[in-house]
Order: structure tokens, then sequence, then C-alpha cells
């Protein structure tokens, strides 16, 4: 089975600018969750969706939106960047989201001039 | 609140010693615990679950114990190579809530 694939890997970007980050789950898993990783933060959680439905949302501001289709593939938005969203974006995959084993993506490395 | 720590944030140790890491977690009731592999510039990879009813999980070198009692998780890397090098993420699930919260890691380095 091909892994979870996260496009584009890597991301330059402007103050003020909007970004959308792609991620395609491994197949058959339906439950897609977005992390941010930074040096000083850590892995932070985003949110998590399953069956086209947000089931939690860690605590970021109503910049961070994201969605997932029906086919599971996923995208997050960053509106209104600024500096310090500057981090690697991880996209992650399980089957069911409950009690399992997630499967990272590479990430997308996204900085903010 | 809710805090997850993890020993060090550098452990450096020989070939063929064990490596020993910790995760300490406070005001969590887990279901379970997950430990992960993160190599620079990579996402991370699942290594270990083991249950709020397990005491211990083994796979090939690696061995993790769960104290409740404690809160407490302790991952062991025996007859450690250089290829184990990499930064160890502990991770604790919030029961219903989808989601997972990690500690903010320990890089192991092995040297030859």
């Amino acid at each position: 089975k091909a892994g979870v694939t996260q496009t584009p890997r890597y991301l330059i970007k402007t103050r003020g600018q909007q970004v959308t980050l792609s991620c395609s789950p491994i197949s058959g898993h339906r439950s897609v969750s977005w992390y941010q990783q930074t040096p000083g933060q850590g892995l932070q959680f985003l949110f998590e969706y399953f069956s086209e439905t947000q089931r939690n949302k860690g605590n970021f501001p109503g910049r961070f939106s994201g969605r997932q289709f029906s086919n599971s593939r996923s995208e997050m938005n960053v509106s209104t960047l600024e500096l310090g969203d500057s981090a690697l974006y991880l996209c992650a995959s399980s089957f069911a989201g409950e009690d399992e084993t997630q499967y990272f993506g590479p990430g997308t490395r996204l900085l903010v001039l | 609140s809710q805090k997850i720590e993890q020993n060090s944030e550098a452990l450096n140790i020989q070939e063929g010693k064990t490596a020993t890491l910790t995760c300490n977690y406070t005001n969590y009731s887990p279901a379970y615990l997950q430990w992960y592999r993160q190599d620079p510039g990579r996402g991370p990879v699942f290594l270990l679950l083991i249950r709020e009813n397990e005491k211990e999980k083994r796979k090939e070198r690696l061995k993790v114990t769960f104290d409740t009692t404690l809160k407490q998780s302790l991952f062991h890397i025996t007859a450690s190579q250089p290829a184990d090098s990499a930064t160890y993420l502990c991770a604790l699930d919030h029961p219903n809530d989808y989601k997972l919260s990690f500690g903010a890691g320990t890089t192991v380095t092995v040297r030859a």
C-alpha cells in the first residue's frame, strides 16, 4: 500500500497570504488528522476528520481550517499567514481514528517571510 | 492542565548499551500510550502501543512499560545501534476525543 502523501513538500509564502495543504491518506483509511510541528512547541494537534466530519479541533485560531472529501483526502487552509505559522505540517491517517496507530506523511515545510 | 514530559531532550549512549527514555504525564487518564520515532525532516513512525491494562510490551529490541499509578511510561532500546539514532516521541490518546497529544521528544544519539 502506498503511504500517506502530502503536497506540496515545501512552500514559501509571505505574511498576509493564505495557503492550502493537501493530504492523501492510505487507501481504506477514513480518519485524517493534522498536526503542526515547531521546535518550540513540538507536535500540536490541529484537527481530525472522519467521513467528511470534523470530530475534534485543537487550540488554534480560526485562521486554521480544514476539510475532508468523500474519498478521504483532506486539505487544510491557513489564511492571513503570520511569521509564527512557519512550521512542519504533518498529516496522519488511520482506519477509524480511535485507539489506533497514526500513519504520518512526510509533512509540508511552510516558511512564512 | 494536562502535561506530558519526556525525561530529557538528548540522550547519548554507546553502541550496545540500553537506552531508557521516560514519559511522564499529569492530569490525563489515557486508555493507551504510543511511542513514535522521528528522523530529521520526516514524519513520525509508529513503534509501539501499550494499553492501560498492560504492564509491558516488546517488539524486537524495544520494550515499553506503562504504570498508570505513577503516570509514567518507560521506553527501552536494548543492544542499541547507531541506526537507532533519532528522536523518540511518546503520545497519549484522549479517549473518545479522536486526538493524540505528544511529548516534546527525546533525541537519542548512539555512538559507534
